[in-house]
């Protein structure tokens, strides 16, 4: 079946900076996508999500692009703090209401 | 504390056994959602219930089944179990019947199958 995959497997950014971590989805059926968070030995957080109607959403120190033409999803951490390190999914879903989630992207903040 | 319990929180079993992993959503939360996550397959969506009834259904075995009760708990049955059913477990829970406006994750069932 078709999947949502990441670009990077590993992001290292320096404390203070801003973080981008991409997102790549092949159904171009996808209408919703959302980004979620998990930090080692928790579960899962909803971060921010965002509809195929729209191209950007924001959150508190988050944004999310959505580039339905390259079928491109990114989530932007503004001034990335510590705790920010994590596993980084994306997810997608259809009209059948299934999610399929990436890989992850493990970020890692330097200080 | 997300307010998604999930009960047991460490399952060791033996092959061929059947186990039952159970959550309870967050208070006025109608929709429970089940996912498998595993070190070889990642994140995996098994299945959703939105006020009792089934609404989606993702990568579930059919040796797997779920179900989600009048008082909107839900167990996820798993039976006749393999070396590969070794994993996290996790449930959440959101409000309506999608994920949209927030989507809350338990701490997870580590099942571990010997």
């Amino acid at each position: 079946g078709e999947s949502v995959g990441l670009h990077l497997p590993t992001l290292s950014v320096q404390e203070g900076d801003n973080s981008i971590i991409n997102c790549a989805y092949s159904n171009s059926a996808s209408d919703y996508f959302i980004w979620y968070k998990q930090e080692s030995g928790k579960g899962p957080q909803f971060i921010i999500d965002i509809r195929s109607n729209m191209d950007k959403r924001q959150g508190q120190r988050v944004t999310v692009l959505l580039n339905k033409t390259v079928k491109h999803l990114s989530l932007q951490i503004a001034a990335t703090q510590p705790g920010d390190s994590a596993v980084y999914f994306c997810a997608e879903q259809g009209n059948d209401y299934k999610l399929s989630f990436g890989a992850g992207t493990t970020v890692t903040v330097r200080a | 504390d997300s307010g998604v319990t999930q009960t047991p929180k460490h399952l060791i079993t033996a092959t061929g056994q059947r186990v039952t992993l159970r959550c309870s959503p967050r208070s006025g939360d109608l929709s429970v959602y089940w996912y498998q996550q595993s070190l070889d397959q990642g994140l995996q969506f098994l299945i959703q219930y939105y006020n009792g009834e089934e609404r989606a259904k993702g990568n579930i075995l059919e040796r797997f089944s779920a179900q989600q009760f009048p008082d909107l708990h839900s167990e996820l049955n798993l039976s006749s179990l393999e070396l590969g059913d070794s994993a996290l477990y996790f449930c959440a829970s959101s409000r309506t019947s999608g994920p949209s406006g927030g989507q809350f994750f338990g701490p997870g069932t580590r099942l571990t199958v010997l």
